[in-house]
């Protein structure tokens, strides 16, 4: 299985600061077809995950600006460039290159 | 527009079986292939099983081998997930999720979850 690893686990950011969260794949998520399949998810308190990003670096629709994704290979990378209030959650990265799917231990955004 | 609309919270008592379903609105079963989800209580997202659109079959994580089964209804759009010989460690929030075509490789449509406590 593809081991997803995410770092930190917890994050504390003050209105308008930025935040940035790592994802380390134990394998590539460079498939043969030529797309990574490396997804973002966030689940706010009390509701079902939610798409932000899809193939490392594209926005879901409804998706603000403000979040962006990149990285390659193994190593990628959310950031969102003004923490705002209504971003709190836990974000988790996803890979979909192989089953099973499987998921980052999850990040934990928070208010200061 | 896709909405997967869950059935209601479940308690069972170890050993018992739980089915639970996900109702699909805005596409049909054939065309977008159902996953399923669980999340233990303050524990991150577990993928459960799916259809792998590559060949058709129905495909389960490992652990969970023997004891999930998968199945839909086309003629009502709604999948079901079925999970047998419960323990306190299936206690979760249970989730179906979607990919917005047959291909789709994120899950793009959640349900609103569907709580399973195992509890004698």
């Amino acid at each position: 299985d593809i081991v997803m690893t995410q770092t930190p686990l917890s994050l504390s950011v003050t209105p308008g600061q930025p935040a940035s969260i790592s994802c380390k794949s134990s394998q590539s998520l460079l498939h043969s077809d030529g797309r990574t399949y490396l997804y973002w998810y966030l689940q706010k308190p009390g509701q079902s995950p939610q798409i932000l990003m899809f193939e490392v670096s594209s926005r879901f629709s409804g998706v603000p600006a403000r979040f962006s994704g990149s990285g390659s290979g193994t190593d990628f990378t959310l950031k969102i460039s003004r923490v705002e209030a209504e971003d709190v959650g836990v974000y988790y990265c996803m890979q979909g290159v192989h089953f099973p799917r499987t998921f980052g231990q999850g990040t934990k955004l928070e208010i200061k | 527009q896709v909405q997967l609309v869950q059935s209601g919270a479940e308690v069972k008592k170890p050993g018992a079986s739980v089915k639970v379903s996900c109702k699909l609105s805005g596409y049909t079963l054939t065309e977008l292939p159902m996953h399923w989800f669980r999340q233990a209580p303050g524990k991150g997202l577990e993928w459960m099983g799916g259809l792998d659109p590559e060949n058709g079959e129905k495909i389960y994580a490992q652990k969970l081998q023997g004891r999930v089964t998968m199945t839909e209804d086309t003629s009502t759009d709604t999948a079901y997930m079925e999970l047998s010989s419960l323990r306190s460690e299936d206690t979760a929030m249970y989730y179906c999720a979607t990919p917005p075509h047959y291909n789709g490789r994120a899950f793009d449509y959640w349900g609103q979850g569907t709580l399973v406590a195992v509890s004698s």
